[in-house]
């Protein structure tokens, strides 16, 4: 079965810049996605088809993908971004649609 | 502004059933793929189902296949998942996800709970 990598934590000072990776075969032909889980609350899509940004969502989140690995940088990083980030995409097929496990972001 | 409402939720026995349901309103319901995604407590985000706009093509995660059905109603604008022969292992808060391969819109969630 198709697995999406993720550590499962990232620890960042307010104002620096975190980066949480994304690892997965099919990732060079199938685009990332990444969605932010604050506690309690539901998922929020932050990013799509690699490096595309929602509306509504601060310019301080970009996204990339190279090879196997695709990556969410938050720069200048807030208090308010501490949560669960999820990447997910699908298998090269496109036949399985897989999260990856998680990464919880903590600001301190 | 896009609302999803999910709703059907409570503590059911294994092998009981359980119809959620999630009410949309504040976007175009019958141009979207809609998808169920679920999350078991304090556990990742596990796709469980989608379902075509017209409901022409529907697709599920294999261990939910057989069991589970879902299901829309483009008059009412909503999205429905017949639960049949619950398992301990379904339960999780299940969320009601605009699109079919990609999620931009979610509802709240609601809980399901099936006791060991």
């Amino acid at each position: 079965s198709y697995e999406l990598t993720q550590p499962p934590s990232v620890s960042v000072s307010p104002g620096q810049s975190a980066r949480i990776t994304c690892s997965g075969d099919a990732l060079p032909k199938r685009y990332a996605y990444w969605y932010q889980q604050r506690s309690g609350q539901a998922p929020v899509l932050v990013m799509y088809e690699d490096n595309k940004r929602p509306s509504g969502i601060p310019e301080r989140f970009s996204g990339s993908s190279s090879g196997t690995m695709a990556t969410l940088t938050i720069s200048g990083t807030q208090v308010e971004d501490e949560a669960d980030y999820y990447c997910y995409s699908t298998d090269s097929s496109g036949d399985r649609r897989v999260f990856g496990g998680g990464t919880k972001l903590t600001v301190l | 502004e896009v609302q999803m409402v999910e709703s059907g939720g409570g503590l059911v026995q294994p092998g009981g059933s359980l119809r959620l349901s999630c009410a949309t309103s504040g976007f175009s319901f019958s141009s979207y793929w809609m998808s169920w995604v679920r999350q078991a407590p304090g556990k990742g985000l596990e796709w469980v189902a989608n379902i075509k706009q017209d409901g022409s093509e529907i697709y599920y995660v294999d261990s939910v296949k057989g069991r589970f059905t879902i299901s829309r109603d483009t008059g009412k604008s909503s999205l429905y998942l017949q639960m049949n022969r619950l398992r301990v292992e379904d339960t999780a808060v299940y969320y009601c996800a605009r699109g079919g391969n990609w999620w931009d819109q979610w509802g709240h969630g609601t809980l399901v709970t099936v006791p060991s």
